[in-house]
């Protein structure tokens, strides 16, 4: 059972405008949310992350939002850039300090000049 | 800071060989590492989690004996794919857990089991 999930696997968005990308999560044993950015053939690379009693992180042209009755975040870009082209993956840390953390599929981002 | 690295960074080998994965945390200590594998256009996968000085824990589904992970030292882990077969081949990265719980990623290794 896919406990975190991504159900865009792509997106495309004009420099400049928002990307918005949406995350659902299944389990509520989660303590923190978090967002990566991932080219092939790399590690993913950490962007920002949330903490489950929060339900807003910005940081810069980021900002993750939490619904946790709703089990959903989402990640806003903005403006989007083309350097921002790249999967990213949502992920949710499994609570107990066990670091622990569940992948959701990725969305590719898009953004064209 | 905080850098891990993986060494190889790609590696074939022939079915029912077995292959090494070294997986360093460069410039900290991590007592745990954790082993994730990608499939092609698919989410990253939690295969173990690798705790140094102690036995890893293996996710459901994940064959203990024919994927060997030790963590003999504090920036050091090994995932070792026994009796490699095509089906094995993926994308295998590691990450470290670092100060504040953060989690560092390794560059990753392509696995081409021919």
């Amino acid at each position: 059972d896919q406990q975190v999930k991504q159900n865009s696997p792509s997106l495309s968005v004009q420099e400049g405008r928002i990307s918005i990308l949406n995350c659902d999560y299944t389990n509520s044993m989660f303590d923190y949310f978090l967002w990566y950015k991932k080219y092939p053939a790399e590690g993913p690379t950490f962007l920002i992350s949330i903490s489950s009693i929060k339900d807003k992180n910005e940081d810069g042209r980021f900002t993750v939002f939490l619904n946790k009755s709703a089990k959903h975040l989402s990640l806003h870009i903005v403006p989007s850039q083309p350097g921002d082209s790249a999967v990213y993956f949502c992920a949710a840390r499994v609570s107990g300090n066990t670091g622990k953390l569940i992948f959701g599929q990725g969305t590719t981002l898009q953004v064209k000049p | 800071g905080a850098v891990v690295s993986q060494h190889p960074s790609r590696v074939i080998c022939k079915s029912g060989t077995s292959v090494k994965i070294e997986c360093r945390s460069l410039d900290f200590q991590a007592t745990t590492m954790f082993w994730y594998r990608q499939f092609p256009k698919q989410s990253l996968m939690l295969m173990a989690t690798s705790n140094e000085g102690s036995k890893a824990t293996y996710e459901q589904g994940v064959e203990k004996d024919k994927f060997l992970i030790n963590h003999a030292s504090l920036t050091l882990s090994t995932l070792t794919v026994t009796s490699a077969h095509p089906e094995d081949s993926s994308f295998y990265i590691c990450s470290a857990r670092g100060a504040g719980n953060r989690l560092h990623f390794g560059p990753g290794t392509r696995l081409t089991v021919t």
